[in-house]
C-alpha cells in the first residue's frame, strides 16, 4: 500500500487558518487523496479527497503539488470545533483493486482560544 | 434516516469469552469495513468485505472473525484467541469508487 506521512501534531489560534501537510511520495497514477478528521470518542467523518486539481467544499480545501507526492489540507478559518485528528489517506481507483482503507496515526489539531 | 448503526456503545465482558459486535447500514453500500482503535493511537483496519460472502483480512486480523451473509449487516466477533481486545471498534462502508466512506460511533468494549 502506498503510504503517507503527517506531522504528529499542530496547534492552531481560534479564526486563523490551520495548513495540514501530508507526504506520499510513493503515490501511484491512480491514487485518490482522502481526508478524514476525526473528534474524540467519535467516529471519522469524511473531509473531501482529490486526484490532481486543487478541490473545495464547505469543511476545506484541498491543494495538491504538481508531482503529486505532497497535499495540503486547509482549515480557512478555525474553530474550537475544528480540534479533532486529521487522518490524509491514499485510496487506490485502479482497476482490480479492492476497497481496501488503510489509516495512519494522523495529525492531532490543537486550537486555541 | 441512512446511515450505518453500531451496537452496543459499551461492551463488558469476562477474559476468554468470545464477543460480536453488531454492523449495520442502510445506505446499499458494497463494502464494509472493521477498525480497531486504542487510546492516542490511529485506526487499524482488521477486517474489510466489497460484496456480499466475501471479506480479506487487514493488518490485524488475528484473533478476529467476521461474516457478510447480508449486504446491510457485517458483525466483527472478538474471539478468546485476542490477547488483548480491549480497545474502541469502528465500523464503516462506503460505495465503490472513490466515494467517501461512512463510520458508525464505536464500540467501547472492555475486558475485564
Amino acid at each position: 500500500d502506498a503510504k503517507t506521512t503527517q506531522p504528529n501534531s499542530m496547534e492552531s489560534n481560534e479564526e486563523e487558518p490551520v495548513h495540514l501537510p501530508c507526504n506520499h511520495s510513493t503515490i501511484s497514477g491512480t491514487d485518490y487523496i482522502h481526508w478524514y478528521r476525526q473528534l474524540p470518542s467519535q467516529g471519522p467523518e469524511y473531509v473531501i479527497h482529490g486526484l490532481t486539481s486543487n478541490v473545495n467544499n464547505r469543511m476545506a480545501s484541498l491543494a495538491i503539488a504538481e508531482d503529486r507526492k505532497s497535499s495540503t489540507l486547509i482549515l480557512h478559518r478555525a474553530t474550537l470545533r475544528d480540534a479533532a485528528v486529521y487522518y490524509c489517506i491514499l485510496r487506490d481507483a485502479g482497476r482490480g483493486n479492492d476497497y481496501k482503507l488503510s489509516f495512519g496515526a494522523g495529525t492531532t489539531v490543537t486550537v486555541r482560544a | 434516516d441512512g446511515g450505518i448503526t453500531q451496537s452496543p456503545k459499551y461492551l463488558f465482558r469476562k477474559e476468554g469469552q468470545n464477543v460480536t459486535l453488531s454492523c449495520e447500514q442502510n445506505l446499499n453500500h458494497d463494502a464494509m469495513y472493521w477498525y480497531r482503535q486504542d487510546p492516542g493511537q490511529g485506526l487499524r483496519l482488521i477486517y474489510y468485505s466489497q460484496i456480499v460472502n466475501d471479506f480479506q483480512k487487514g493488518d490485524i486480523a488475528e484473533g478476529y472473525s467476521v461474516s457478510r451473509e447480508k449486504k446491510e449487516s457485517f458483525p466483527l466477533t472478538v474471539t478468546s484467541a485476542q490477547k488483548n481486545p480491549t480497545a474502541f471498534y469502528l465500523c464503516a462502508s462506503s460505495l465503490q469508487g472513490q466515494t467517501e466512506a461512512f463510520f458508525g460511533q464505536g464500540t467501547r468494549l472492555t475486558v475485564v
